[in-house]
């Protein structure tokens, strides 16, 4: 079964600066897609960015970026620039054919 | 589109009661998943539907618990009788099946509490 590892509960930047959120995954499929979610106090689940495993090329939208590292099955969110509308819970997300499955998270803390 | 829309947004009911959840997932998915978030466990996958059949409902932990899609576009998710270690925030999300690079639309969940 796949499993999806966020090793950081916690993390806190500075605004403007830039923070890196780790994910590593397990798998033995080939064919997969890997997803950030953001769950702001509202509650409510963003999709902020998605990877496709056959691309090579890191995902980047706007000040998000990811690193992906298929042979390291590692999956970390860049966020530049940060603001304080970016402090949030952050998810982590495996999609195989099936489902998918989420890591534990990472609440990141913005100071002003 | 409105998105998926679940209801109530808040539910408070006393131990040994019905609760019923409800969800309208985004018109034209076929896929439909419903989750629980907790501090404890995160966000676990209860069951999920590929057009309206339910799928895989390993995730459901009692038979306490139980999920129906009577058509594609509503769907509900049951717990007879609740306790309060039912208490969580319950989310509803629908996706395109097959289609793993759509991510899921979540609804904005229902927290639920148990006394």
């Amino acid at each position: 079964a796949q499993t999806v590892t966020q090793s950081q509960p916690e993390m806190s930047v500075q605004e403007a600066e830039t923070v890196t959120l780790s994910c590593t995954y397990d798998t033995s499929e080939s064919d997969y897609y890997l997803f950030w979610y953001k769950q702001p106090p509202s509650r409510q689940m963003i999709l902020v960015i998605r990877q496709e495993a056959y691309k090579q090329q890191n995902a980047t939208e706007n000040r998000f970026s990811v690193n992906f590292q298929k042979a390291a099955k590692s999956f970390s969110l860049k966020i530049s620039d940060s603001q304080l509308g970016d402090a949030a819970m952050y998810f982590c997300a495996y999609r195989s054919a099936r489902n998918m499955r989420f890591g534990a998270g990472t609440r990141l803390t913005v100071k002003p | 589109d409105a998105g998926v829309i679940q209801s109530p947004r808040h539910e408070v009911t006393e131990m040994g009661q019905e609760v019923t959840l409800r969800c309208k997932p985004i018109s034209g998915h076929n896929s439909l998943f419903w989750y629980r978030q907790t501090m404890m466990r995160g966000l676990e996958l209860l069951i999920y539907f590929n057009n309206n059949v339910p799928i895989d409902d390993s995730g459901m932990p009692e038979d306490r618990f139980s999920a129906k899609m009577p058509n594609a576009s509503f769907s509900t998710l049951k717990i007879q009788p609740s306790e309060p270690r039912d208490s969580a925030v319950y989310f509803c999300a629908s996706s395109f099946y097959g289609g793993r690079g759509y991510g899921y639309t979540f609804g904005s969940g229902t927290r639920l509490t148990v006394v």
